[in-house]
């Protein structure tokens, strides 16, 4: 089984501050990683994703993340945030095969002030 | 390429009647998945289907909650004699068949139950 932490529930930010969202798991296997962010009122979009290779992945807005298997982690970072990027982060994590399901973080509320 | 999509958006149901939830996968998709959000909480997983199978109903309620995604037409999250407690965003996904193997999943706009 696995589970995924994430530490913050919210996370106050100025406008081009930078920002960390933190996420942790725990698997007895080999896992895919996921962020996907959710604007208010709407369903999940995937922001990005590491499957293999390099442990730094990169979306195309700005964010990127970094996969640290001896510390089980796969934090969020954006170096200058926007008004825009208000919304709610989910870490989520899934076995290496298809056809399995997503378990998600309880989620991280980010809110950007001016 | 239409999005997934699930209908309706919104469904107020009073205590003890049923609650139908329609999920339509992307295009070429054949596994759909759907999760429950209550408030303040993340997804949690509930089932995953294919066509006419379910795969992994681990995270189903055991009674009045049942799920199916036939031959023909889109799956269908059904709740039979709803409480309270069912009130939540109902998300599907959808992620292609076999043979892509990175398990990246589509979400719907989801299905806001509000039970009186």
């Amino acid at each position: 089984a696995q589970s995924v932490t994430q530490l913050d529930s919210q996370v106050p930010v100025f406008e081009e501050a930078p920002v960390e969202l933190r996420c942790n798991y725990s698997s007895s296997v080999s896992v895919y990683l996921f962020w996907y962010v959710q604007y208010p009122n709407q369903g999940l979009q995937l922001l990005l994703k590491y499957l293999s290779g390099s442990t730094l992945v990169e979306s195309i807005n700005g964010f990127e993340a970094e996969f640290n298997k001896s510390q089980t982690s796969f934090h969020l970072r954006k170096p200058s945030v926007h008004i825009s990027d208000t919304a709610e982060y989910f870490c989520a994590v899934s076995k290496r095969a298809a056809g399995n399901k997503l378990t998600f973080g309880g989620g991280t509320r980010v809110l950007v002030k001016p | 390429n239409a999005g997934v999509m699930q209908n309706p958006r919104h469904l107020v149901r009073r205590r003890g009647q049923e609650a139908r939830l329609r999920c339509s996968p992307m295009k070429g998709h054949s596994h759909v998945y759907w999760y429950r959000q209550l408030p303040e909480e993340g997804l949690k997983f509930m089932v995953y289907l294919q066509k006419e199978n379910i795969i992994d109903e681990s995270g189903m309620p055991k009674e009045r909650f049942s799920a199916e995604f036939p031959k023909e037409g889109p799956s269908i999250l059904r709740i039979q004699q709803v409480v309270r407690g069912d009130s939540a965003a109902y998300f599907c996904a959808s992620s292609p068949k076999t043979g892509t193997d990175n398990n990246e999943q589509f979400f719907g706009p989801g299905t806001r139950l509000t039970v009186l």
